[in-house]
């Protein structure tokens, strides 16, 4: 059974980066596609990027220019920065598995999700 | 950017009674539409993806339809574990987007 877990710290100073990692369980993250996806409280999904390679990454225009994704095999994790934050970042923030079916693009497994707060 | 809008925002039923949901498009997103279902408190749960096709384990109480702009999920004789919001995603288009979502809540 595969599971992801994401973590990093849960209050973030204005301006600053956001730093998250989703480390998988139960299958290796290589062959797959990497999504994170936030949920301000109360309100819709918003998907923030996706990553294969590390030089394969697609990301949401509105979030290209403060973030950066990466993966390690090694470690099985997937990660996000998003510098630069603002209160308009707080969220809770998912990361996802891409379905494995070629030119499909929805998500089969979830984290549990990760709150983060932009407050000094 | 492909802007997904659901309606209603809020959808009131009793249970053993059927559910309408509805997701539009700003434009075209063929047969790349996928429902989500969300518990508070959780991560959202797949559904149905392209359009019409459950995903493992989904009852089939749960039904999609639709095409181009226009797309429907339908849950029949509603169980009390139905209740919770519900979204659309498209994946025609980059960025990947989702509908604002519809919150069923028992009548």
């Amino acid at each position: 059974q595969v599971q992801l877990q994401e973590s990093g710290p849960g209050l973030v100073k204005p301006s600053e980066t956001l730093s998250l990692t989703c480390t998988v369980s139960g299958d290796s993250i290589s062959p797959y596609y990497w999504s994170w996806i936030r949920q301000p409280a109360g309100k819709g999904l918003e998907w923030i990027g996706r990553i294969y390679l590390p030089d394969d990454t697609i990301y949401n225009p509105s979030l290209k220019s403060r973030l950066t994704m990466s993966k390690d095999m090694s470690k099985n994790q997937i990660s996000m920065k998003l510098s630069s934050v603002t209160a308009a970042d707080t969220a809770v923030y998912y990361c996802a598995r891409e379905t494995p079916v070629p030119g499909q693009r929805w998500f089969d497994y979830w984290g549990q999700g990760t709150l983060v707060t932009v407050s000094s | 950017e492909r802007v997904m809008t659901q309606s209603p925002d809020t959808l009131s039923v009793s249970p053993g009674e059927r559910a309408t949901l509805s997701c539009r498009a700003s434009q075209s997103v063929s047969s790349g539409l996928a429902w989500y279902q969300q518990k508070p408190g959780q991560a959202p749960r797949l559904l149905i993806y392209s359009v019409s096709t459950r995903a493992t384990g989904i009852p089939a109480r749960f039904s999609g339809s639709g095409s181009g702009t226009e797309f429907t999920l339908s849950i029949s004789s509603l169980q009390s574990e139905d209740f919770a919001i519900y979204y659309c995603q498209q994946y025609d288009n980059w960025p990947l987007t989702f509908g604002q979502g519809t919150r069923l809540e028992i009548k």
